[in-house]
Formats: C-alpha cells, sequence, structure tokens
C-alpha cells in the first residue's frame, strides 16, 4: 500500500489565486518530497523537507511538516495556468525507496 | 541533456510478447530506482540498484519482470509474457547516494498490452 495520501483529490482554482494541497502519511520518515506531474509525463521534483524542519520556501511554493500529525501541506502561491499537473508527496523512510501518494490533480482556469 | 532518459517512449506488444526498457541515468548517480504507474495513481517501486548490485525488490516484481545494470550504468528491465494488467507507465529515477534521496525521474515509457 503507498504512504501517502493527498487532499484533495482534486483541485480547480483561477490563475492568481493561492492553492493548497495535503498529504498525511503513516510511518516515521528522514524526509518527504513533493513532485510535480504534467500529463503523460516523468516527475519533476519540487522541493525537499527533512523531518527536523516545519517549513521550507522555494519561488511561489512554501512546505510545512508536521512530524507529530504526519502532515505535510504544499502551498502555491499567485498560480498559474502553467502550474496544472499533478502533485504527489513522497515520503523517505530510510527504506531506499520513495513512498507515493495518489496525487492531487491541480487545474488553473487563465 | 544530462537529465535521466528512457527508451523507448511508447511501447505497444500484444498480449504473451516480451519487451524490454532502458534506462540511462544521470552519469554521476550511483543509484536507480525502477516504478511502475498505473493511471490516477502515484508511483510504485519496483526495484533499486546500487551500482550494479540490484539490493532490493519489490513483491511487485513478478517472476516474469527481470531488471539490470550490468556496468553501473544503464540499466533494462524486461517483462516475459505480458499480460494486459502491465499496461502502464514505467518511470525511472536515480539519486546520488547520501543525496536526502532526492529522486530525478526520467520521462517514462508507457506500455500498453493488447
Amino acid at each position: 500500500s503507498q504512504q501517502g495520501e493527498e487532499d484533495p483529490q482534486a483541485l480547480s482554482i483561477q490563475e492568481g489565486e493561492n492553492a493548497t494541497m495535503n498529504c498525511s502519511y503513516k510511518t516515521s520518515i528522514n524526509n518527504l518530497q513533493w513532485y510535480r506531474q504534467n500529463s503523460g509525463r516523468g516527475l519533476v521534483h519540487l522541493i525537499l523537507i527533512r523531518s527536523n524542519e516545519r517549513e521550507k520556501h522555494s519561488g511561489r511554493l512554501r512546505v510545512t511538516l508536521d512530524t507529530s500529525k504526519k502532515s505535510s501541506s504544499l502551498l502555491i502561491t499567485a498560480s498559474r495556468a502553467a502550474d496544472t499537473a499533478s502533485y504527489f508527496c513522497a515520503t523517505e523512510t530510510g527504506a531506499n525507496n520513495l513512498f507515493f501518494g495518489t496525487g492531487t490533480r491541480l487545474t488553473v482556469i487563465p | 541533456d544530462t537529465g535521466v532518459s528512457q527508451d523507448p517512449r511508447h511501447k505497444i506488444t500484444k498480449r504473451g510478447q516480451n519487451v524490454t526498457f532502458r534506462c540511462d541515468p544521470i552519469s554521476e548517480h550511483n543509484r536507480l530506482y525502477w516504478y511502475r504507474q498505473t493511471l490516477g495513481q502515484g508511483p510504485e517501486f519496483l526495484t533499486y540498484f546500487q551500482n550494479e548490485a540490484q539490493l532490493e525488490k519489490s513483491r511487485l516484481l513478478s517472476d516474469r519482470f527481470s531488471a539490470e545494470r550490468p556496468k553501473g550504468s544503464f540499466s533494462t528491465l524486461e517483462i516475459q509474457r505480458t499480460e494486459q494488467g502491465d499496461s502502464a507507465m514505467y518511470l525511472c529515477a536515480s539519486s546520488l547516494a547520501g543525496a536526502d534521496n532526492e529522486q530525478f525521474f526520467g520521462p517514462g515509457t508507457r506500455l500498453t498490452v493488447l
């Protein structure tokens, strides 16, 4: 079974609005990573947050991590049509592979 | 292009045929991973190499699946006697040991078994 679960499964917003996606996981982690996938393509690494970090920023992205609740959130500010994609969280547990959630499908309407 | 590459990008085959996919990782990366992704799902781990050694295999990897990384560089994934349930996107990723396991993915090979 997959480690993470994203919420919501799908999100539709207007260009310029902020988008927030959540990820919950089940076991202890070393880090949590967020990836983006455009339709039918490979995954692009967005940001990594370690288990001892609580918040991290990269450009228009902000990631938070709450290890006590086993949850993370990804915020995309001032969204653009080009942000339309599926977003996955992946947990690194020391098992030498990543466990992915089922993803959030984000649609940004121009 | 110095990213992860995969070949072919698309493969259509008839049930029962064998198929082989290739992955070329980022040159300095010593770890290589194969994942499978079906529609609407996240990638699921299949197997992992460190250099030429295959260190872990998922229970998803049935006896019909075999992966190699003979010289610790490129890798191949072979599926024998394909079944319709093998239809999926097969993703390859590479990483550098000790670098938080930040993985870089290739574009994937989409397999359709008729």
